[in-house]
Order: C-alpha cells, then sequence, then structure tokens
C-alpha cells in the first residue's frame, strides 16, 4: 500500500514560475522525505522533514508538514528547465528498530524553458 | 565516490529463468534496500538488510530472495523469473535507520518474456 499520494499527479509550468506539489499520507509518521528522479535515473534526497517540524528550506525548496491534516507541500521557487522531473514524497515511520519508508506515485514536473 | 553501483543495468529473461542482481555501496552504510518500480505505482519494498547478516520482508517479497553478502553488497535473485516481474529494480542503502535519506543506484531493468 503506498503511504503517499501526490497531487498533481503532472505539472507543466514555464521557467521561473513556482511549482507547488503535494503529498497526503494516511498514517502517523516520524518523517517525511522528498526525493527526486530523472528520467531513467535513480532517486536522489532532497529533503527530510521529521514530525515536530513545521516547515524546512533548503535553497530554492521549501517543504511543509501539517501533521493534524498529514499533508506536506514541496514549493520549488523561480524553477528552471532542470528543475524537469518526478517528485516522490515517502514516509518514514519507526518500527521495532527499523524505519520503514513508503513512497508516493510521484509527480512528473515539466518546466518549459 | 560512486555511491551505490547497481549491475546490470538492462536485463532480458525468459519466463522460469534465473538472475541475480547486484549491488554495492562504498558509504559504509549499515541498511541496505531493494525496491521495485512499476508505472503508476511508486516505489514498493521488495526486501531489507538493516545490518550485516539480516534480511527481512518488505511489501512484495513473493518471487525474491535476497544476500546481504557483507556490509557493501546486496543482492536481489530471481529464481523463476515471471512477466509480472517486469519492472525497474532499484537497490538503496542508508547510514542508519532513523531519519537519514536513502541513496540510491540508477536501476537496472528487467523484462521478463
Amino acid at each position: 500500500s503506498q503511504q503517499g499520494e501526490e497531487d498533481p499527479q503532472a505539472l507543466s509550468i514555464q521557467e521561473g514560475e513556482n511549482a507547488t506539489m503535494n503529498c497526503s499520507y494516511k498514517t502517523s509518521i516520524n518523517n517525511l522525505q522528498w526525493y527526486r528522479q530523472n528520467s531513467g535515473r535513480g532517486l536522489v534526497h532532497l529533503i527530510l522533514i521529521r514530525s515536530n517540524e513545521r516547515e524546512k528550506h533548503s535553497g530554492r525548496l521549501r517543504v511543509t508538514l501539517d501533521t493534524s491534516k498529514k499533508s506536506s507541500s514541496l514549493l520549488i521557487t523561480a524553477s528552471r528547465a532542470a528543475d524537469t522531473a518526478s517528485y516522490f514524497c515517502a514516509g518514514g515511520v519507526n518500527s521495532g528498530g527499523y524505519q520503514k519508508v513508503t513512497f508516493g506515485t510521484g509527480t512528473k514536473l515539466q518546466v518549459i524553458p | 565516490n560512486a555511491g551505490v553501483t547497481q549491475t546490470p543495468k538492462f536485463q532480458v529473461l525468459k519466463t522460469g529463468q534465473s538472475m541475480t542482481l547486484q549491488c554495492a555501496q562504498d558509504m559504509n552504510h549499515n541498511s541496505m534496500y531493494w525496491y521495485r518500480q512499476d508505472p503508476g505505482m511508486g516505489l514498493r519494498l521488495i526486501y531489507y538488510s538493516a545490518s550485516e547478516g539480516t534480511t527481512d520482508k518488505g511489501e512484495v517479497p513473493n518471487g525474491y530472495n535476497v544476500s546481504r553478502l557483507n556490509k557493501r553488497e546486496f543482492s536481489l535473485r530471481l529464481e523463476s523469473a515471471a512477466p509480472s516481474q517486469t519492472s525497474v529494480y532499484f537497490c538503496a542503502s542508508r547510514d542508519r535507520e532513523d531519519n537519514s535519506p536513502l541513496h540510491f543506484g540508477n536501476g537496472t531493468r528487467l523484462t521478463v518474456t
């Protein structure tokens, strides 16, 4: 079963615009992670936000987490053509010494030059 | 640093054939994982190894076996391939089980005819 569901499934924007992707999850989590996947490549970790944090920044990335609504958002500001990729959220849940990380189905972002 | 290295990159099998997917990491990580990625389904965990000498089933383990050969290497074996195992397989590793990101290889694209 998927932990996260991203919205929208696909997003097309002009270079320079901001891109916002949303993630909803089902069960309580210890952290929420965002990954990027370029076509034909593995996933690359972008940012991790812990369950006791509400907002986190990294360069042009801003992530928010609302545990009461079981939702997170990823904002990419001033998008570039190189940001074209699929973006996945993943929930980390601690369980008996192991942290299970379950991925959503992803948002495909296209940034048009 | 090479990070996580997977071999082969591509493989075509006939139904019933067997093969082993290889994965090695050079980051001295304790935990290693095998995921499969299918269109519209995100990534699903097949098996994981929280430390050298231990392995556990993930979400979709049927039809697969794994070996944690040493701290660096974690292999995935298909004993009798089926068309339903056509997928892209990703190996990942991470330093520890709490709030640390996953590092992915570039995947093995497997087709079973």
